[in-house]
């Protein structure tokens, strides 16, 4: 019973262009969504995230939009650049829940083509 | 500089040995974490401990051992029960609290041979 799904295990963007990684999630308990970055032998690392009293958070070229009523979550990359591909996974918690662990996604695979 | 340290990069065991994968973080973070990644199956979490001495099973906890003995350490032994033990294996650390992401080593990469 996945809590957090990231339902593309892979995507394919031209360079330059918008990567759009989206995340859906099934516990309205949830409050708090990261997005991780991870190369191949590497450990994650953070990217970016919301709280649930917002609906949009930027950082430089990368947007995380939040649409609470649909438990959907995104990630926006603009201009996409080959040093992007990688695996994203999204995590999702719950800030007052007694410290039980990030809940993630599977990741999926963004590959940008020069 | 703070980090998280896991060792040894690559670590080969033979089929019904035990073997013990390192983790430490100078980050004073009070939790920790072991995950474990498959192709296609993402991150899932073996065990973790909010506090020395305590820890929790995860959702794939069967064939692992952990302990907590310093807030700064938290080894994972790999057992002979493990029956397919061959994957990347992640430690991470964090703060309390479910607002604070997570700080990931760099991984170890067991295979059995």
């Amino acid at each position: 019973d996945q809590q957090v799904k990231q339902n593309s295990p892979s995507l394919s963007v031209q360079e330059g262009r918008i990567s759009i990684l989206n995340c859906d999630y099934t516990n309205s308990m949830f409050d708090y969504f990261l997005w991780y970055k991870k190369y191949p032998a590497e450990g994650p690392t953070f990217l970016i995230s919301i709280s649930s009293i917002k609906d949009k958070n930027e950082d430089g070229r990368f947007t995380v939009f939040l649409n609470k009523s649909a438990k959907h979550l995104s990630l926006h990359i603009v201009p996409s650049q080959p040093g992007d591909s990688a695996v994203y996974f999204c995590a999702a918690s719950i800030v007052n829940s007694g410290n039980t662990p990030l809940v993630f996604g599977k990741g999926t695979r963004l590959s940008v083509i020069a | 500089d703070g980090g998280i340290t896991q060792s040894p990069k690559y670590l080969f065991r033979k089929e019904g040995q035990n073997v013990t994968l390192s983790c430490e973080q100078n980050l004073n973070h009070d939790a920790m974490y072991w995950y474990r990644q498959d192709p296609g199956q993402g991150l899932r979490l073996i065990y973790y401990s909010q506090i020395v001495n305590d820890f929790q099973k995860g959702d794939i906890a069967e064939g692992y051992s952990v302990s907590r003995e310093k807030k700064e350490s938290f080894p994972l032994t790999v057992t002979s029960a493990q029956k397919n033990p061959t994957a990347f294996y992640l430690c991470a650390s964090s703060y309390k609290g479910g607002n604070y992401g997570y700080t990931f080593g760099s991984g170890t990469r067991l295979t059995v041979v």
